[in-house]
């Protein structure tokens, strides 16, 4: 079965602070990858997304980068605030597929 | 601004109990998904829809049932429902399959006792 790996389960950050998540993947044909943002008791909503033809995409205060040849992603969050506390799931999906595959999350905490 | 809306939100079932979740949304994308998350695995994709009419099996579909009898429409059924089987479930759509932003519901939290 397809597999998307997230690290690590939960987090804690200081105010201020950069954030780190990672995931790691298995099928090659995957080629789109987006992050997801979730707050308790809503549902999940786009974050920030990359192309397999792409290393980085920046939007604001979070960057993803992707290591095709090591089949890696990541998200970092700069200056990180209490307010980006939440689940972060990282996804991915191929080309001419219905199927989007999620990790299993990362629980941020960002204390004040 | 695009909406998927579902009900109930909170369900408390019995085991053996009939349980159909449903799941509305107001962008006019084709595609539809079911899914649950359960602490440690993540969303799971259940069953999904390309269209009104059709229903495809996702990764975990034993014991779920789909519908999608219009383009705004998409149930879930739990015909013989089971402790397994709660969890929070979600509903998404989509307009251009595993590449497009998937919008979700809130979510309907469900407990079967």
């Amino acid at each position: 079965q397809q597999q998307v790996r997230q690290s690590p389960q939960s987090l804690t950050v200081w105010e201020g602070g950069t954030t780190v998540l990672t995931c790691s993947y298995e099928d090659s044909t995957f080629n789109y990858f987006p992050w997801y943002q979730q707050f308790p008791g809503e549902g999940p909503a786009l974050l920030i997304s990359i192309l397999s033809v792409s290393d980085k995409k920046e939007d604001g205060r979070f960057t993803t980068f992707f290591n095709k040849r090591e089949k890696k992603l990541s998200l970092h969050i700069i200056d990180s605030q209490p307010g980006d506390s939440a689940t972060y799931f990282c996804a991915a999906s191929g080309t001419g597929g219905y199927k989007v595959v999620f990790g299993s999350g990362t629980r941020l905490l960002v204390s004040p | 601004e695009a909406a998927v809306t579902q009900s109930p939100r909170n369900k408390v079932a019995v085991t053996g109990g009939k349980v159909t979740l449903s799941c509305n949304q107001t962008n006019n994308h084709n595609n539809m998904y079911w899914y649950r998350q359960d602490t440690g695995h993540g969303l799971r994709l259940i069953h999904y829809s390309y269209g009104a009419g059709s229903t495809e099996k996702g990764d975990i579909p034993d014991g779920y049932k789909a519908s999608r009898p219009s383009q705004e429409n998409f149930s879930l059924i739990l015909e013989l429902a089971t402790p397994s089987q709660t969890s929070v479930y979600f509903c998404a759509s989509g307009d251009r399959g595993g590449q497009d932003t998937q919008y979700f519901g809130p979510g309907t939290r469900l407990l079967v006792l």
